[in-house]
């Protein structure tokens, strides 16, 4: 069974820039989250899918970031036009259907650094 | 709205018990997370307890939990410097339709030989 897969796992851009992560989910689960964890904090909630519709975003998405999951499968995470405050870990997570007892299990992260 | 606390730092020595507290507020039925994040990597779930539980034990992992305070424990018999890192306790509840974490800042548990 293998885990969450997220590429890449560093990143380091120029402000301005444009960066795309990716993530695959354990292969039989449809549901997919993106949290965000900056220094000394706990992760936070951006987003999740279910299968490919896109259920619920966080007030902390902003609209320079757009999440997709085209085909129920991988997603990616797009962040434009890169601030110094993006610097954090983007971690996805994938969990079993629904169902209330359904845990999230967490991929290594993509680590943004902007410059 | 949804907000867990937890001690910022515990220190033990190898052998003894480790207990990490949380307090979460949401009074709904929930469930609670214990993760573990080792530096540089991802969230490992170590266990979970739905709200009509008292206790969970699975192996060295014990998690206690007093609904009537909001008071979640997770105790690690005979810790092992291999399980210094930080602990994540989370809370997922109907109001997000379980679909979400809610995270505490975590508790970085050193051990020493």
């Amino acid at each position: 069974d293998t885990g969450v897969s997220q590429n890449p796992r560093h990143k380091i851009t120029k402000r301005g820039q444009n960066v795309t992560f990716r993530c695959d989910p354990i292969s039989e689960h449809n549901r997919l989250y993106w949290y965000r964890q900056t220094l000394g904090q706990g992760p936070e909630f951006l987003t999740y899918f279910q299968n490919e519709a896109q259920l619920e975003k966080s007030r902390l998405l902003s609209d320079r970031f757009s999440a997709e999951r085209p085909k129920g499968s991988f997603s990616t995470l797009e962040i434009q036009r890169t601030e110094q405050g993006d610097s954090a870990m983007y971690l996805c997570a994938s969990s079993r259907g629904q169902g209330s007892n359904q845990p999230q299990h967490f991929g290594d992260g993509t680590r943004l650094s902007i410059l | 709205g949804e907000d867990v606390e937890q001690s910022l730092f515990l220190s033990v020595r190898e052998g003894d018990s480790s207990v990490i507290n949380c307090t979460y507020t949401d009074s709904s039925s929930t469930y609670l997370y214990w993760y573990k994040q080792e530096p540089g990597a991802g969230l490992q779930l170590l266990t979970y307890i739905f709200s009509n539980m008292d206790m969970k034990q699975d192996q060295r992992l014990t998690v206690l939990l007093n609904k009537k305070d909001k008071h979640l424990s997770l105790r690690i018999a005979d810790t092992q410097t291999g399980d210094s890192a930080i602990y994540f306790c989370a809370e997922s509840s109907p109001g997000s339709g379980y679909s979400t974490l809610t995270f505490g800042k975590g508790t970085m548990l050193l051990v020493s030989p």
